[in-house]
């Protein structure tokens, strides 16, 4: 199985600012992955983070207000850009592939957003 | 696109088998059956999958029936840890486009005293 942290836990933001969540995992694995869970909602994929090159971006996502960046094999970000009330959720990195066998995918306890 | 179909809510007496159905009639060949739970304020954890054949692991077990076209997710004695919102996903493995874990409104199951 994969361990998955995330910083921060939650955070209070002001409208048009820009946060940063970082995700780590504890193994490498193969994809890792970043969705979205709005209040009472289930969860949407945002992207794949590839690593060494661009995101892979689901409809209705695009990488000017969701930057990710995947530098390594067990680390990965999403930036969730000029913000809004709209963008309170929780965001979830999410992983698969640890130890180059498994294809379980395994979620981090996620990042709650509020934006003010 | 809703690849499974689940009962929005169920209830269940704290002690007893939780049975959650879902429903996946248009499941290819090549597709596998997920359940996921997400207990309140975390993320989902995975708990079981399989592909034609029963599984049984140390906290479910999941019945596909042979047509593959629906299953079963069985807890065996609920308590009230896991009330939880359950998921029933197909995929295929791999890395391509078809292999995304994408989510359903799930099952909402409240194990109760």
């Amino acid at each position: 199985s994969a361990v998955i942290s995330q910083k921060p836990s939650r955070d209070i933001c002001q409208r048009g600012t820009s946060l940063t969540i970082q995700c780590q995992v504890d193994s490498q694995v193969t994809m890792m992955f970043w969705y979205r869970q709005q209040p009472g909602q289930s969860l949407t994929l945002i992207a794949t983070a590839n690593q060494g090159s661009e995101a892979t971006y689901e409809s209705g996502f695009v990488i000017d207000k969701f930057p990710i960046s995947r530098p390594n094999l067990t680390f990965s970000t999403l930036t969730v850009s000029n913000l809004s009330p709209e963008d309170s959720s929780i965001y979830l990195c999410s992983a698969r592939g640890a130890g180059g066998t498994t294809d379980t995918q395994y979620f981090g306890p996620g990042t709650r957003l509020t934006v003010l | 696109d809703a690849k499974t179909t689940q009962p929005p809510s169920m209830d269940c007496a704290e002690g007893r088998a939780a049975n959650l159905p879902c429903n996946h009639s248009t499941i290819s060949g090549n597709e596998y059956v997920y359940w996921y739970r997400q207990i309140h304020s975390q993320g989902p954890q995975y708990i079981i999958h399989g592909l034609k054949n029963n599984e049984t692991n140390e906290m479910a077990s999941l019945i596909i029936t042979e047509d593959r076209k629906s299953s079963t997710l069985i807890l065996p004695h609920a308590t009230l840890r896991d009330t939880a919102v359950y998921y029933c996903i197909v995929r295929v493995k791999g890395t391509g486009t078809a292999s995304k874990l994408t989510f359903g409104t799930g099952t909402r199951l409240q194990v109760t005293l």
